[in-house]
């Protein structure tokens, strides 16, 4: 099993160019997530997809979209980059679903993530 | 809001000396509380869970927790550390109930272990 698959692991942008972050899973999980981290700030959500066809903002959504494809992927978008977004971004998904008289699967499986540059 | 503090940003100890990683957490409710590690250039592993029962949960690689209500606290140990344990660790804490699995982190505790 792969688990969680980010594409790239690294990257080197201008300001304002755009690129796309691809995540896959392989693991039939419900949710997935993207963090940045960045130093001395631990992890901070970008975006989350409780499932397929749903997206919602984290802590830190601006400059950032997202698109949950299908169950397996859940892409991060960044319009016009900034210095700012220099970060590494890890892409995580787990069994999590609604709730009800399941409990939610907290577990989160993580990418080895993407280190972006921005310049 | 949850939130979660590690109080420590960086730790050194010796290697076979005992280890102790403090997290405090705040949630109105009991929540789901973890540990997950980093080694560099890696993404994160769990290392231990907790979400209910006996209030000391063991995990990989010879660590445990306790998660003590009375101080919101689950504090992650080693009896006796490896140079392999230096890493960086992250704990984390989520709801009991939520649309989705959403959890939040720690600043994290970087583990230098000295030969």
């Amino acid at each position: 099993n792969a688990g969680v698959t980010q594409t790239p692991k690294f990257q080197v942008l201008k300001t304002g160019q755009s690129m796309t972050l691809q995540c896959a899973q392989d693991m039939n999980h419900n949710s997935m997530y993207w963090y940045r981290q960045d130093p001395g700030m631990g992890l901070r959500l970008i975006y989350y997809s409780a499932s397929e066809g749903t997206t919602d903002k984290g802590e830190v959504p601006n400059g950032y979209n997202v698109s949950r494809l299908n169950k397996r992927e859940f892409s991060l978008r960044l319009e016009s980059a900034a210095p700012s977004q220099t970060s590494v971004y890890f892409c995580a998904s787990s069994e999590a679903r609604s709730s009800g008289v399941k409990l939610a699967k907290n577990i989160q499986y993580f990418g080895a993530g993407t280190r972006l540059s921005v310049l | 809001a949850q939130s979660v503090t590690q109080p420590d940003i960086h730790i050194t100890v010796s290697e076979g000396a005992s280890l102790e990683l403090r997290c405090n957490y705040s949630y109105g409710a009991t929540p789901y509380l973890f540990w997950y590690v980093q080694s560099p250039g890696q993404g994160l592993q769990l290392l231990l869970k907790y979400f209910s029962g006996d209030t000391l949960v063991q995990g990989i690689k010879g660590f445990e927790a306790e998660f003590k209500r009375s101080q919101s606290s689950f504090n992650l140990r080693k009896p006796s550390v490896h140079w392999s344990d230096a890493a960086e660790y992250f704990c984390a804490v989520g709801p009991l109930r939520t649309n989705a699995g959403k959890s939040t982190f720690g600043d994290g505790t970087t583990l230098t272990v000295k030969p």
